[in-house]
């Protein structure tokens, strides 16, 4: 049963600290999403990669957010350093295609920066 | 920026009443995708609409695409305790890849 898989499912963190999200998309999917979830924002996206190539980062902040690609099989969000207004539901979905198909989304990670 | 608006944000209906939520994007889309949320789970596809005025139905769900390819609905028809949850529409904006989730509409049903 393909699934995307996020590590951690929780983490909880001091301000200040650094914090690496973990996403293994649905083998042979091009297409990988980063999202955050609030209850005053909803599901922003953050960024998304096709193929590996970052294509749109604009709705993360730069100055502490950063996705990468290692290879096709991971990507991860890191923030450094962390502070109490990320706390939020991060969740990862992959996909074929560039938004035209379906997106198969993580059980995500519950951050809470104290 | 494209924005993707969601109407109601809340819904509290008594089981056995009909449901409908409202998506309206600020630009043309070239789909809309329906997923749903349930309390503490993440968001899944249900449906992906793609010509303009496109009618689909899944059991007691309609959705619909309008013709100007800007606005969407969701219709739920005698609603049941399991269809609790949140409904988002999302949509990639014409010649981008991203996908833009609208704010979701959380229904309620009261058994």
């Amino acid at each position: 049963d393909a699934r995307v898989t996020q590590t951690p499912r929780h983490k909880v963190t001091e301000m200040g600290q650094e914090v690496t999200m973990r996403c293994q998309p649905i083998l042979g999917h091009n297409t990988v999403f980063w999202y955050r979830q609030t209850m005053m924002q909803g599901l922003e996206l953050l960024a998304y990669f096709r193929n590996r190539a970052p294509l749109d980062d604009s709705g993360m902040p730069k100055d502490r957010f950063s996705a990468e690609m290692p290879d096709a099989t991971l990507a991860t969000l890191k923030i450094q350093p962390s502070e109490p207004r990320d706390s939020a539901v991060y969740f990862c979905a992959s996909g074929l295609g560039t938004g035209s198909t379906e997106a198969f989304f993580g059980q995500g990670t519950r951050l809470t920066v104290v | 920026g494209q924005q993707v608006m969601q109407i109601p944000q809340y819904q509290h209906v008594q089981e056995g009443e009909d449901f409908t939520t409202y998506c309206n994007s600020s630009t043309t889309l070239s789909n809309i995708q329906w997923y749903k949320q349930r309390p503490g789970g993440h968001p899944v596809f249900l449906i992906q609409l793609v010509k303009s005025g496109e009618v689909k139905k899944q059991k007691r769900l309609t959705f619909q695409f309008g013709e100007a390819k800007k606005n969407s609905s969701l219709h739920i028809t005698a609603t049941q305790t399991t269809d609790v949850g949140t409904y988002f529409c999302a949509g990639p904006p014409s010649n981008t890849g991203k996908l833009i989730f609208g704010q979701g509409t959380t229904l309620q049903v009261k058994p």
